[in-house]
């Protein structure tokens, strides 16, 4: 089953425009990460939030947190074209069960 | 080797063979997880080790799905009688602390095709 839904599923940009990504999930949370995927890859982990922040940065990357919406969202400023690929959000339940869950993705690409 | 291993990259079975998938994690990893991924689709949480200890396999989605990690590091999932909607990527990774409270290590994944 999945935890996170990530919104849109797929999302198309001109290089040098900023990419917005969001995930939804359902119950409490630990922490909630952001993946990458290149096509026939493995995921890269890209950035971790705990459910006690609010919002965190990384390079061009930005993360929010509202855990009373359950929402996150992902920004790319700057899209390189480079930055094609899947993007998956993932969730640590709140319970303690240790498993993380992931989202269905976001397909991005970035047209040079 | 520094990262995540697994082996083989690559699988094609008949229906009803058995497979064995292998994923080295990175030395010194308490955590180790396995996640089915369909083509298009995200990572589907299969089952999660700590050491040696197989704490949660309830993404198992039968018991033809068997995974061991016998001396906490090397682990094997094993698939019995395969089926054709086994054909997947199976994901391994690991992480340093305990279940998925830090970052995950993922290997480049096992390609398993049915015919």
């Amino acid at each position: 089953s999945q935890q996170g839904e990530e919104d849109p599923q797929a999302l198309s940009i001109q290089e040098g425009e900023n990419a917005t990504m969001n995930c939804s999930y359902k119950t409490s949370i630990n922490n909630l990460q952001w993946y990458r995927q290149n096509s026939g890859r493995g995921l890269v982990h890209l950035i971790l939030i705990r459910s006690n922040e609010r919002e965190k940065h990384s390079g061009r990357l930005r993360v929010t947190l509202d855990t009373s919406k359950k929402s996150s969202s992902l920004l790319i400023t700057a899209s390189r074209a480079a930055d094609t690929a899947s993007y998956f959000c993932a969730t640590l339940s709140g319970e303690g069960t240790g498993k993380l869950i992931f989202g269905q993705g976001t397909t991005l690409q970035v047209k040079p | 080797g520094a990262g995540v291993s697994q082996s083989p990259r690559y699988k094609v079975a008949k229906r009803g063979q058995d497979v064995a998938l292998r994923c080295d994690p990175i030395s010194g990893h308490v955590s180790l997880f396995w996640y089915q991924q369909a083509l298009g689709q995200g990572p589907e949480f299969l089952t999660y080790f700590q050491n040696e200890a197989q704490l949660d396999k309830s993404g198992l989605p039968s018991d033809r799905f068997f995974a061991e990690r016998p001396e906490g590091s090397v682990s094997t999932l094993k698939i019995q009688r395969t089926q054709q909607e086994d054909s997947a990527v199976y994901l391994c990774a690991s992480s340093l602390g305990q279940g998925g409270v830090g970052e995950l290590f993922f290997g480049e994944g096992s390609r398993l095709t049915v015919l």
